[in-house]
């Protein structure tokens, strides 16, 4: 079965200053990878997804992540953050077709933003 | 917006009950996906629907089904609810095809249940 971890429950970063959330995975086939930011009372919204192919991946907001296979990482960064980047990330493992296509979350990531 | 509607935004009701949550997907996409979100569980994984049929099911419980009709909509129907059932209630859809082949999933806002 397929799990993420997403080892810091808080991070606070000054605004201007560069933000990196980490997020490994167990999976046993080529994963599907995703991060999405959840805003104060929101939903859900897509950052960015890994499927396959170059392991740095762009995505909305500035934001970027790369696969490391060798080190089961998935590993979101922003070079500079601004106060609006204030939200709760999650790290997302797609299963295959036999699971369900379900995505299992990690338990995520709080971002503060000082000014 | 993510093009995929859930209704209502909040719902408060007494333990025993039932309600019956409502999602519409994105136009085109033939899946339907139901998440639940609490604070000791997380993000969790409920059950899936692909044009009309439940294709996978997760940690869902037994007092809890769902169904997705032919204009392709679903439904959650949650009954017999308790205390720890209180949760925001997610809906999100892809355009997985037959085949199964993968591909994201856009969320909903979400259905906020606060079981008293």
């Amino acid at each position: 079965a397929q799990s993420v971890t997403q080892p810091d429950i808080h991070i606070t970063v000054s605004e201007g200053a560069s933000l990196e959330l980490r997020c490994n995975y167990s999976y046993g086939a080529t994963p599907y990878l995703f991060w999405y930011v959840q805003s104060p009372g929101q939903g859900l919204q897509l950052l960015l997804k890994y499927f396959s192919g170059d392991t740095l991946v762009q995505g909305i907001k500035g934001f970027e992540a790369e696969f490391k296979r060798s080190q089961s990482s998935f590993n979101l960064r922003k070079p500079s953050v601004h106060w609006s980047d204030a939200a709760e990330y999650f790290c997302a493992v797609g299963a295959n077709k036999a699971a369900g296509n379900k995505l299992t979350f990690g338990g995520g990531t709080r971002v503060l933003v000082k000014p | 917006d993510s093009g995929v509607t859930q209704t209502p935004k909040h719902l408060i009701t007494a333990t025993g009950q039932r309600v019956t949550l409502r999602c519409s997907p994105r136009s085109g996409d033939l899946s339907v996906y139901w998440y639940q979100q609490s604070l000791d569980q997380g993000l969790q994984f409920l059950i899936q629907y692909y044009n009309g049929e439940e294709r996978a099911k997760g940690n869902i419980l037994e007092r809890f089904s769902a169904q997705q009709f032919p204009d392709l909509h679903s439904e959650l129907n949650l009954s017999s609810l308790e205390l720890g059932d209180s949760a925001l209630y997610f809906c999100a859809s892809s355009r997985t095809t037959q085949s199964g082949s993968f591909n994201e999933q856009f969320f909903g806002p979400g259905t906020r249940l606060t079981v008293l």
